[in-house]
């Protein structure tokens, strides 16, 4: 049973302009939301997190909206580069263990 | 200097072997995981452990033992493997959560024929 879901398998962006990556989840008890960014043959990396208890946080071109209420999360880039393209992973900590969606394959085009 | 590293990165075998991926991490973190990645793109935790001792351990088969010899290593060993075991399989590391991000090694593509 799936907690962490990315509807959009993917999102394609023209450079400069913004790159909006969603997420909705179904428990409650997730604590921590964090975006992952993926290239392919490479292990995910971190990009960016949210605790439960705000609402949006922001490092760079990226910025995190977190919806309690919706149960939803998003991922805006702004402005989006080519270098941005890869796979982004959403994914909800309760305690020790995150529980990932299937991920959005963003492209970035010049 | 790699933070969380695995070897090997791609492992192809038979039906029926015995097989271990290996897993160090030079960040001085308290937890390690695995994760595996199926061929749907789902990425799940398989184990945790902390301090070497298992602390998350998901509803995976018995033919898949953690083994953690010491806080900087994580290996996998995998018996009896079947077809369906052929996936990704990630390792990370982490200092103790809730508040720490996850850093993941470069994955290990096994394929079992």
């Amino acid at each position: 049973d799936q907690q962490v879901k990315q509807n959009s398998p993917s999102l394609s962006v023209q450079e400069g302009r913004i790159s909006i990556l969603n997420c909705d989840y179904t428990n409650s008890m997730f604590d921590y939301f964090l975006w992952y960014k993926k290239y392919p043959a490479e292990g995910p990396t971190f990009l960016i997190s949210i605790s439960s208890i705000k609402d949006k946080n922001e490092d760079g071109r990226f910025t995190v909206f977190l919806n309690k209420s919706a149960k939803h999360l998003s991922l805006h880039i702004v402005p989006s580069q080519p270098g941005d393209s890869a796979v982004y992973f959403c994914a909800a900590r309760i305690g020790y263990a995150l529980n990932f969606g299937k991920g959005t394959s963003l492209l970035v085009t010049p | 200097d790699t933070a969380v590293s695995q070897t090997p990165k791609y492992l192809v075998t038979q039906m029926g072997n015995d097989k271990s991926i290996k897993c160090e991490q030079n960040l001085g973190h308290d937890t390690m995981y695995w994760y595996k990645q199926d061929s749907k793109k789902f990425l799940k935790i398989m184990f945790s452990y902390n301090n070497k001792e298992l602390i998350i351990n998901e509803t995976v088969p018995n033919r898949f033992s953690p083994k953690s010899p010491d806080k900087a290593h994580l290996n996998l060993h995998i018996n009896s493997l079947e077809l369906g075991d052929s996936a990704v399989y990630f390792c990370a590391s982490s200092q103790v959560p809730p508040r720490e991000t996850q850093y993941f090694g470069p994955g290990t593509r096994l394929l079992v024929l």
